[in-house]
């Protein structure tokens, strides 16, 4: 069974520029988590996503946002890039992401704002 | 506000020995947790897991750990070997969907 794929898996951009970083999940999985990785914060949630509906955020600003398919692929966007966005991010998936269950992360994307 | 703490950022053990990888956690209302395995510019990956309600669970090499008095588990990799050279995270999750991640410690094994 095919893994977690996000694409595209490199990127930079400038300041001020918006992205937007695409994820499959694993087939037959619903759930759908992004996280961003910097040096300095470490591994942190961004939001959840099941059945196209975001049931979890974590604290970011407004200028990360996402949604998800009915195929349950999933997309994050970050509008108004700023430096500090500089991260990689990850995308998770699980069956249904309740209770007691393993989410399994793709590659990342590694995004570079200049 | 680091609800799970990795205190050793690093860790280097002879191959063949045993690699033992801690993690405290400060919310009593965590039921599952994780360890995951990262190369640079890789995702994580997932390795073993335990629920609140065990002490302990073993995946051929790999044992987790669970003090839920002490808020405290850990990783044992028995015998380490030269592939296990990585950065392991523990992570926990409330059963909200979210998973809360320790800062990481990257473990060296020396041939």
């Amino acid at each position: 069974k095919a893994g977690v794929t996000q694409t595209p898996r490199y990127l930079i951009k400038t300041r001020g520029q918006q992205v937007t970083l695409s994820c499959s999940p694993i087939s037959g999985h619903r759930s759908v988590s992004w996280y961003q990785q910097t040096p300095g914060q470490g591994l942190q949630f961004l939001f959840e996503y099941f059945s196209e509906t975001q049931r979890n955020k974590g604290n970011f600003p407004g200028r990360f946002s996402g949604r998800q398919f009915s195929n349950s692929r999933s997309e994050m966007n970050v509008s108004t890039l700023e430096l500090g966005d500089s991260a990689l991010y990850l995308c998770a998936s699980s069956l249904r992401a309740s209770g007691q269950e393993t989410q399994y992360f793709g590659p990342g994307t590694r995004l570079l704002v200049l | 506000d680091q609800q799970v703490k990795q205190n050793s950022p690093s860790l280097s053990v002879q191959e063949g020995r045993i690699s033992i990888l801690n993690c405290d956690y400060t919310n009593s209302m965590f039921d599952y947790f994780l360890w995951y395995k990262k190369y640079p510019a890789e995702g994580p990956t997932f390795l073993i897991s335990i629920s609140s309600i065990k002490d302990k669970n073993e995946d051929g090499r790999f044992t987790v750990f669970l003090n839920k008095s002490a808020k405290h588990l850990s990783l044992h990799i028995v015998p380490s070997q030269p592939g296990d050279s990585a950065v392991y995270f523990c992570a926990a999750s409330l059963g909200d969907y979210k998973l809360s991640f320790g800062a990481g410690t990257t473990v060296t094994v020396r041939a």
